[in-house]
């Protein structure tokens, strides 16, 4: 069975681009989550998705960040403008459902902005 | 806002030592969960805990949930180099499906 895949796994802008990341759950799974994980911290949820509707986005910061999940399959979250405090591992992970307690995480995507 | 803090934040033992560690809630959880993280990789859940007092074995790791429902222990016998990594706690914010991850224990295994 195939993993959460994500792209890209490395990105480096400058302060004020935007940037898109990209998630692929694994098939089946309703849920999906996007997590910002800083480093040495534990990861934070930024938004939960229950097939393409929003769960949870209480801490989603929405003057720069958008996340959609248009046919409940496949995810992208943006950033824009990007600020130098969003440098983080943006983590995607799915589960079988809201109750399923086992989240699968894909590898993440470093990003750095300058 | 509601955080899990882990304890120790990082350790090095020796190869073949058993290891504790331990994940704190100012507020009761009714879930434990722990995941490990490898460098580059996410986190990957290496138990599950549902009911206080609960006992669970995976392997070489031992993990309990609290009796207060306040905490949560996670122990690894035997450790060996692969152990190396991040342990995180986390759980669904009681009342929500909203996961929280505690602040990580980060291991390191001398041979």
């Amino acid at each position: 069975e195939a993993g959460v895949a994500q792209s890209p796994r490395y990105k480096i802008i400058e302060k004020r681009q935007s940037v898109a990341f990209w998630c692929n759950p694994i098939s089946g799974h309703a849920t999906l989550y996007w997590y910002q994980q800083i480093l040495g911290q534990g990861p934070k949820l930024l938004i939960q998705f229950q097939n393409n509707g929003v769960v949870d986005d209480s801490q989603l910061p929405k003057d720069r960040f958008s996340a959609e999940r248009l046919k409940g399959v496949d995810s992208t979250l943006k950033i824009q403008p990007a600020k130098l405090e969003d440098s983080a591992v943006y983590l995607c992970a799915s589960s079988f459902n809201q109750v399923s307690n086992e989240q699968f995480f894909g590898p993440g995507t470093r990003l750095t902005v300058l | 806002g509601q955080q899990l803090n882990q304890s120790p934040q990082s350790m090095f033992i020796q190869e073949g030592e058993d290891v504790s560690m331990n994940c704190t809630s100012s507020s009761i959880f009714n879930t434990w969960l722990w995941y490990k993280q490898d460098p580059g990789e996410g986190p990957v859940l290496l138990i599950a805990l549902y009911k206080a007092g609960e006992l669970t074995s995976n392997g070489r790791l031992t993990a309990q949930f609290g009796i207060t429902r306040k905490d949560s222990f996670l122990n690894i016998s035997a450790s060996i180099p692969s152990d190396v990594g991040i342990y995180f706690c986390a759980g669904p914010s009681p009342g929500t499906y909203k996961y929280i991850f505690g602040t990580g224990t980060r291991l390191k295994v001398l041979a």
